[in-house]
């Protein structure tokens, strides 16, 4: 019954290495999103995709790529893993309206990236 | 440009009221607002679309000021379960880029 399911929930891993994380949503929704939240807590913008369409892509390193097979579907690689990747990924996933796409961002429950 | 939120962090007895500003330095098309607890996503409070509206969910309200680019956030008769950092996001058009404010932290205490 998760709205928005991220997987995996921990991620702990080595610099230089790849990983993926992987984000569905049930809910219907076009739009899909993927924010980082640093240790700080600064929720911060990296892409978006609607209907599987890449449409806000923020300055962010290459290395990072997102990947849209559905529009239920979003997932985040990661090349080349450094120790300032680490944060709390969070997928989120928000629905049209009549005033253009502004409506509530449904969250992910989050992915916790530690690199060593 | 990422909003500014003021205060960064406030302290309460249940029962006391509080208020949380965001700012932007762009005009705003719209501004919702977040709680997050500590280990868990944010949660959706509420959206106000340009035109000044306030709106209310039982004890928690806000406001939005277009001309002043501003919305406050107002919480009556605080619980301890408001406890948490909330955070306003904004978007200048209405294209889906959402931007956040770097959160105020709330703690309510017996």
């Amino acid at each position: 019954d998760t709205a928005v399911s991220q997987t995996p929930k921990y991620l702990v891993t080595q610099m230089g290495n790849d990983k993926s994380i992987k984000c569905e949503q049930n809910l219907g929704h076009d739009t899909m999103y993927w924010y980082k939240q640093d240790s700080k807590k600064f929720l911060k913008i990296m892409f978006s995709y609607n209907n599987k369409e890449l449409i806000i892509n923020e300055t962010v390193p290459n290395r990072f790529s997102p990947k849209s097979p559905d529009k239920a579907h979003l997932n985040l690689h990661i090349n080349s893993l450094e120790l300032g990747d680490s944060a709390v990924y969070f997928c989120a996933s928000r629905p049209p309206t009549l005033a253009g796409d502004t409506g509530e961002l449904f969250f992910g429950e989050g992915s916790r990236l530690t690199v060593l | 440009q990422q909003p500014v939120q003021s205060p960064q962090a406030v302290i309460l007895r249940e029962g006391e009221d509080a208020v949380i500003n965001c700012s932007s330095s762009k005009a705003l098309y719209s501004v919702h607002w977040y709680r997050q607890k500590h280990g868990e996503a944010p949660v959706f409070l509420m959206i106000l679309l340009k035109g000044g509206e306030q709106k209310g969910h039982e004890k928690i309200s806000a406001s939005f000021n277009e001309k002043k680019q501003q919305s406050s956030l107002y919480l009556t008769a605080s619980q301890l379960s408001y406890s948490g950092t909330y955070f306003c996001g904004t978007d200048n058009t209405n294209a889906g880029k959402s931007t956040f404010g770097d959160g105020t932290t709330l703690t309510v205490k017996p």
